[in-house]
């Protein structure tokens, strides 16, 4: 059974590209969650979805940034217009029916 | 008032000593308190984790303690090894079957000498 997977593991782009970040959780699993690491941080909560739902974006800035979790396929959180505050790993986490959460390796995103 | 607090920042021990890592939260509608560890370019990993209605949680050479009237808990690892060098947060989750998010503690980067 594998764990949650998350691709890529490392992501460059340059200022105003924008960054596709995927999230497979784990079989079985249909709750994600992304959360993002700055820097000798803990980690921020951004959102949480269940299959085709938001269920909650408290932590998503309200610009640029984006999460969808399709029937079909991985979690995408997407970042439009990528600034350099945006550098950080982001993680992913899934749990079944809301319980325990699983993190991934996350994806490492440096902005140029 | 969702604040977990975290501390001390960093740790170093010795071999077989007791590192002890302490959290503090405000929000007493959280009931589900969980421990991650980190190592550098991972994921947080699960280790171990306490619901209020207990005082304490053991699990192999991890212990947690839980304060509820005071509103803190903490980690302690005995026999500590250098395997065990790595970053440790501490989270809380208001309901764990309602699916809502875990805020977490600042960090604490614990270093076991050999």
């Amino acid at each position: 059974n594998a764990g949650v997977m998350q691709n890529p593991r490392h992501l460059v782009r340059r200022r105003g590209q924008e960054a596709r970040l995927r999230c497979s959780p784990m079989k079985g699993h249909s709750h994600v969650y992304w959360y993002r690491q700055l820097p000798e941080e803990g980690l921020k909560f951004m959102v949480y979805l269940q299959k085709e739902n938001i269920i909650d974006e408290s932590g998503m800035p309200k610009e640029r940034f984006s999460a969808e979790f399709p029937k079909e396929g991985p979690s995408i959180l997407r970042i439009q217009q990528v600034v350099r505050g945006d550098s950080a790993a982001y993680f992913c986490a899934s749990s079944p029916q809301g319980g325990i959460q699983y993190f991934g390796a996350g994806t490492r995103l440096s902005v140029l | 008032q969702q604040q977990v607090k975290q501390s001390p920042q960093s740790l170093i021990v010795q071999k077989g000593g007791i590192p002890i890592i302490n959290c503090a939260y405000e929000n007493t509608a959280f009931d589900y308190f969980p421990w991650y560890q980190q190592f550098p370019g991972k994921g947080p990993a699960l280790l171990i984790a306490i619901r209020p209605d207990v005082s304490e949680k053991k699990e192999g050479r991890f212990t947690i303690s839980f304060n509820k009237s005071a509103k803190q808990f903490s980690l302690h690892i005995m026999d500590s090894q250098p395997g065990d060098s790595a970053t440790y947060f501490c989270a809380a989750r208001r309901k764990e079957t309602s699916g809502s998010r875990l805020t977490f503690g600042e960090g604490t980067q614990l270093t076991v000498n050999p």
